[in-house]
């Protein structure tokens, strides 16, 4: 059974452009979530998909970040425009069913670079 | 302000050792703590968890402590090996509410020496 996919792998943009991260679950897994590491901190949470709602998006940082998750399977988080504390690393989680309860599967991540 | 907190940022052992991270917590309300390994250029992947309602969890070589007054919890690892070597990042969640927002600590990095 394939796990979290994540594209890119790694994204360098200048300050201003646009980013679109993507995230494909685990087949059949309704939860989606999104975090993100800057350097060295801790992961912090950015929203929770349940199918294609917003469960809980208390995490995104502001409204240059913009989640998606139409049709309720894969899910793409736009940055627009990107600022340089924007850098660190975004993963990509699901679970088969909500609450913490459940285990959530991560993807590998997308390394985003904002010079 | 950060809940979860692993003050020690790097940790390193002789293979065979115990090898015991720590993990503080703020938040009196959470309910449900996990551990998750990550291996570089990998996502985490879960290792073990604790609910509040015990105060041991085992899983093989894997054990965590949990000192609710204390808000501390640790994470033994014995016999330690090389294949060990990872982040391990300490998270907390309200587990009975239907969010499955995980609250995690900045992580540890666990060098085990052959």
């Amino acid at each position: 059974e394939a796990g979290v996919t994540q594209f890119p792998s790694h994204s360098v943009i200048e300050k201003g452009q646009t980013v679109t991260l993507r995230c494909d679950p685990i087949s059949g897994h309704d939860n989606l979530y999104w975090y993100r590491r800057v350097m060295g901190k801790e992961i912090k949470f950015l929203l929770h998909f349940v199918k294609e709602s917003k469960q809980d998006e208390s995490g995104m940082p502001n409204n240059r970040f913009l989640a998606e998750r139409t049709g309720g399977t894969y899910s793409t988080l736009k940055v627009q425009p990107a600022e340089l504390e924007d850098s660190g690393v975004y993963f990509c989680a699901s679970s088969l069913v909500d609450g913490a309860y459940n285990e959530q599967f991560f993807g590998p991540g997308t390394r985003l670079t904002v010079l | 302000d950060q809940q979860v907190k692993q003050n020690s940022p790097s940790l390193s052992v002789q293979e065979g050792r115990i090898s015991i991270l720590n993990c503080d917590y703020t938040n009196s309300m959470f309910d449900y703590f996990l551990w998750y390994k990550k291996y570089p250029a990998e996502g985490p992947t879960f290792l073990i968890s604790i609910s509040s309602i015990k105060d041991k969890n085992e899983d093989g070589r894997f054990t965590v402590f949990l000192n609710k007054s204390a808000k501390h919890l640790s994470l033994h690892i014995v016999p330690s090996q090389p294949g060990d070597s990872a982040v391990y990042f300490c998270a907390a969640s309200y587990g009975s509410s239907n969010t499955g927002k995980l609250i995690f600590g900045q992580g540890t990095t666990l060098q085990v020496k052959p």
